[in-house]
């Protein structure tokens, strides 16, 4: 299995609302990541699971939450978002090791109304 | 401060002929470059790398050149197939598992 699997695929949600984005990974890889994308934009780290734990956090608003129950899930749980967080939220793993080379998922389009 | 430029936010190439993509990048640490291919409603996928230690690197159709004097990195895909018509996105590992990525060139294939 060389797949990272992101649910929902897309993802529409009030300001008020709280909802979560699930990640999962079978290829044994011991790091986990989640980057956001906009339009026409690169991806940009958000945060990096190392071992199940949160090794970088690069200064997300503390209303996205990740968590990792295990090895192979990540969750970026969601909550008083705004507009300006729409965006596709993408998971990605890897070794860990090496060339940083990460596997990602085809991502959670969220839209915030 | 951007630290992995792509220049050319798109390319358009005739199939059979050499796509040619380009990269620069400012800091001299970064230990691996990677290239992505990303299609619409999909995640990037991996293509391709090189340490900066080698200055170039073969798989099938790509080919990817590290010019370490002048920063510079180019992917190379001989001969272009319409199925290559995607986002490429050049990437940067500074070993703290961070990719830093460039700003992506649209690549249309035409037949």
């Amino acid at each position: 299995d060389t797949e990272v699997t992101q649910t929902p695929k897309h993802l529409v949600m009030g300001m008020t609302n709280k909802k979560s984005l699930k990640c999962e990974q079978h290829m044994g890889h011991r790091a986990m990541y989640w980057y956001k994308q906009k339009a026409k934009k690169p991806p940009e780290l958000m945060f990096v699971y190392s071992y199940e734990k949160l090794s970088i956090n690069e200064s997300v608003p503390s209303r996205f939450s990740p968590e990792c129950p295990n090895s192979s899930l990540l969750n970026l749980h969601l909550h008083a978002l705004q507009p300006e967080d729409s965006a596709l939220y993408l998971c990605a793993s890897s070794h860990g090791s090496g060339a940083n080379v990460l596997t990602f998922g085809a991502g959670s389009r969220l839209t915030v109304l | 401060d951007q630290q992995v430029k792509q220049n050319s936010p798109s390319l358009s190439v005739q199939e059979g002929r050499i796509s040619i993509l380009n990269c620069d990048y400012t800091n001299s640490m970064f230990d691996y470059f990677l290239w992505y291919k990303k299609y619409p409603a999909e995640g990037p996928t991996f293509l391709i790398s090189i340490s900066s230690i080698k200055d170039k690197n073969e798989d099938g159709r790509f080919t990817v050149f590290l010019n370490k004097s002048a920063k510079h990195l180019s992917l190379h895909i001989v001969p272009s197939q319409p199925g290559d018509s995607a986002v490429y996105f050049c990437a940067a590992d500074p070993g703290a598992q961070k990719l830093v990525f460039g700003q992506g060139t649209r690549l249309t294939i035409n037949p």
